[in-house]
């Protein structure tokens, strides 16, 4: 099993629907994180949640709602999106706590389609 | 200017070359060096992690960091077909801080 698991592999959704992604990480971390991969351009970080309190919301617009129910969980919720928001929505953990300078490990990534 | 830039490619080489990949950046308080590598339809993974200047050395890899002139690269060598993939690089500073990569080079090596 590895570490980190995301569901769904693949989403094809229209502007109007409302999904979620699943993560969970089986690595006993206290940090967890959304990027967003978009074709060449660098990870962007999303959101961060350290010991299950969000720590960084990065200007991420309020069409993606993250939610944190214990430290091996994370979701994305997502509605109302819009054909910019396609992309490969990657999943990580650390164990570095406060101090996120830590080794990262990602999930295989949810690739996300909005018609 | 962008904090950390890293040529695209693709760069395409043959079996056994020596492969060298770049990264440039901005920030002076980046005390943490990271190169993750990421297959084809997965997440990255982490590859070598150096942390201030100087050389580190894993198997046929080779990590550098010149902080004097903010430019770190991963070296390698006897290159192989499963070395195919992106390479990211990946920083960040000393405290509480998030860490910043590169857009990736994609690396092709062909038997």
């Amino acid at each position: 099993e590895t570490g980190v698991t995301q569901t769904p592999r693949h989403l094809v959704m229209g502007m109007t629907n409302k999904k979620s992604l699943k993560c969970e990480q089986h690595l006993g971390h206290n940090a967890m994180y959304w990027y967003k991969q978009s074709a060449k351009k660098p990870l962007e970080l999303m959101f961060v949640y350290s010991l299950e309190e969000r720590v960084e919301n990065n200007s991420v617009p309020s069409r993606f709602s993250p939610e944190c129910p214990n430290s091996s969980h994370l979701f994305l919720h997502l509605h109302t999106l819009q054909p910019e928001d396609s992309a490969l929505y990657l999943c990580a953990s650390s164990a570095a706590g406060t101090k996120l300078t830590g080794e990262l490990f990602f999930g295989e990534g949810s690739r996300l389609t909005v018609l | 200017q962008k904090e950390v830039e890293q040529d695209p490619g693709p760069l395409s080489v043959p079996e056994g070359a020596i492969v060298s990949l770049n990264c440039t950046y901005s920030n002076s308080a980046f005390q943490y060096f990271m190169w993750y590598r990421q297959y084809s339809r997965k997440g990255p993974e982490l590859l070598m992690y150096t942390y201030s200047s100087g050389n580190k050395e894993d198997g046929r890899f080779t990590a550098q960091v010149d902080k004097s002139s903010k430019y770190i690269s991963l070296f390698i060598r006897d290159s192989q077909p499963s070395d195919s993939a992106t390479y990211l690089c990946a920083m960040s500073g000393t405290s509480y801080d998030k860490v910043i990569f590169g857009p990736g080079t994609s690396l092709s090596v062909i038997p």
